[in-house]
């Protein structure tokens, strides 16, 4: 059973390009998280979704980062002018359904470094 | 979910038994005990959770004390391969996996 799936695993994006970072959850697992990693920092909780729906985006910033999780295909989190301070890794988890929805799994991460 | 304490960091010589501990004195009866850890530049990996009875997995065992207000992570035979950061986290088990909240955690470092 193959894990949390994260693409592209490096990205280097010019100041005011598009980052878009694609996570496909683990067989099975209807929801997807997504968590960013500043350097030497923790990990922080950006955004929570279902298929088409947004749960919880609490810790999205306001401007410029979305998210999506469609009814076909991997969760797409859009970073729109990508600034310096961007530069983490992203990092996605899932979880199955049901009772064990709190154990999450996550992937390898995609750095995104802004230059 | 209620708040963890761990230590910032914590030495352990390999092949000896490293012993992460985790205070949660406001647990309420139905929250969960979990650990994860991350491995530097690696994805966040869970190792075992446990609501009041030890658990063991091939990874670690999980001690909770009688009243739940504290919990050990044991790694029996430590390995250079196991320095990490160590995260204790308490979430309830009913309203679903929302936002998993990472604290500093407990940073082990394994010397030979």
């Amino acid at each position: 059973n193959a894990g949390v799936m994260q693409n592209p695993r490096h990205l280097v994006r010019r100041r005011g390009q598009e980052a878009r970072l694609r996570c496909s959850p683990m067989k099975g697992h209807s929801h997807v998280y997504w968590y960013r990693q500043l350097p030497e920092e923790g990990l922080k909780f950006m955004v929570y979704l279902q298929k088409e729906n947004i749960i919880d985006e609490s810790g999205m910033p306001k401007e410029r980062f979305s998210a999506e999780f469609p009814k076909e295909g991997p969760s797409i989190l859009r970073i729109q002018q990508v600034v310096r301070g961007d530069s983490a890794a992203y990092f996605c988890a899932s979880s199955p359904p049901g009772a064990m929805r709190n154990t999450i799994y996550f992937g390898e991460g995609s750095w995104l470094t802004v230059v | 979910d209620a708040k963890t304490t761990q230590p910032p960091s914590m030495d352990c010589a390999e092949g000896r038994a490293a012993n992460l501990p985790c205070n949660h004195s406001t647990i309420s009866g139905n929250e969960y005990v979990y650990w994860y850890r991350q491995i530097h530049s690696q994805g966040p990996q869970y190792i075992i959770h446990g609501l009041k009875n030890n658990e063991t997995n091939e990874m670690a065992s999980l001690i909770i004390t009688e009243d739940r207000k504290s919990s050990t992570l044991i790694l029996p035979h430590a390995t250079l391969r196991d320095t990490a950061v160590y995260y204790c986290i308490v979430r309830v088990a009913e309203t679903g996996g929302f936002k998993t909240i990472f604290g500093a955690g407990t940073r082990l470092f394994v010397k030979a």
